[in-house]
């Protein structure tokens, strides 16, 4: 069993709607929780980054984390075309010797949002 | 300021050839990874390294090499490649506890 689990989707919106994006964790060693974009053959680029449960909010952009159920999501409101990508969620345990290089991929959801 | 660079792009070796993946950073940051990401897996953890001259294994070392001489670059090598070793490899950088940065990838294949 894997320790970070995503549905790999793929996940096609149209534009203006709300997308869901979730991922569960196995490990509650996890502290730091992230979520990376990844357009078409680029690298990943950080959307954002979570420490505690509860949510975190970036312009369209929302993340929550329930440590208590081992579950994180990132909401996108008002979907646009440019948010086409691979999200991935990332997570890294408490911070100490060499746990700071160490991150936890989930396999990625492919969004599509169409005009 | 170029952030993270990677060379080459694209690259066909045939099974048994070794090769270095090249990854540079000039933002001065103490910690370097390699990742490979395959269809389905995400991206999973080779080597990373918390400092020049200090490395450590990820979740999938086997069939690679790492040494870090300089802050700024930490290459990868591949000592025999096989067909398995066909992926995207990416490099980031970071500092400790903040956001890693990553390159634009290496596409391997191994024919």
């Amino acid at each position: 069993q894997k320790e970070v689990e995503q549905d790999p989707g793929p996940l096609s919106v149209p534009e203006g709607a709300i997308v869901s994006l979730n991922c569960t964790y196995s490990n509650s060693a996890f502290q730091y929780f992230m979520w990376y974009r990844q357009y078409s053959r680029k690298g990943p680029e950080l959307l954002m980054y979570t420490y505690s449960s509860g949510n975190k909010e970036d312009g369209r952009f929302t993340a929550q984390v329930d440590k208590s159920s081992k579950y994180i999501s990132l909401f996108i409101r008002d979907s646009q075309p440019s948010d086409s990508a691979t999200y991935l969620c990332a997570m890294r345990k408490r911070a100490g010797g060499t746990s700071y290089g160490k991150l936890t991929f989930g396999q990625g959801t492919i969004l599509t949002v169409h005009p | 300021n170029a952030g993270v660079t990677q060379t080459p792009k694209f690259q066909v070796l045939k099974t048994g050839q070794s090769m270095t993946l090249q990854c540079a950073q000039d933002m001065n940051h103490e910690y370097m990874s390699w990742y490979r990401q395959d269809p389905g897996m995400g991206l999973r953890l080779i080597h990373y390294s918390v400092g020049a001259g200090i490395t450590d294994q990820g979740e999938v070392p086997n069939g690679y090499n790492v040494s870090r001489s300089t802050t700024e670059d930490f290459p990868l090598r591949l000592l025999s490649a096989a067909p398995s070793q066909t992926s995207v490899y990416f490099c980031a950088s970071h500092e400790r506890g903040e956001t890693q940065y990553f390159g634009p990838g290496t596409r391997l294949l191994v024919l």
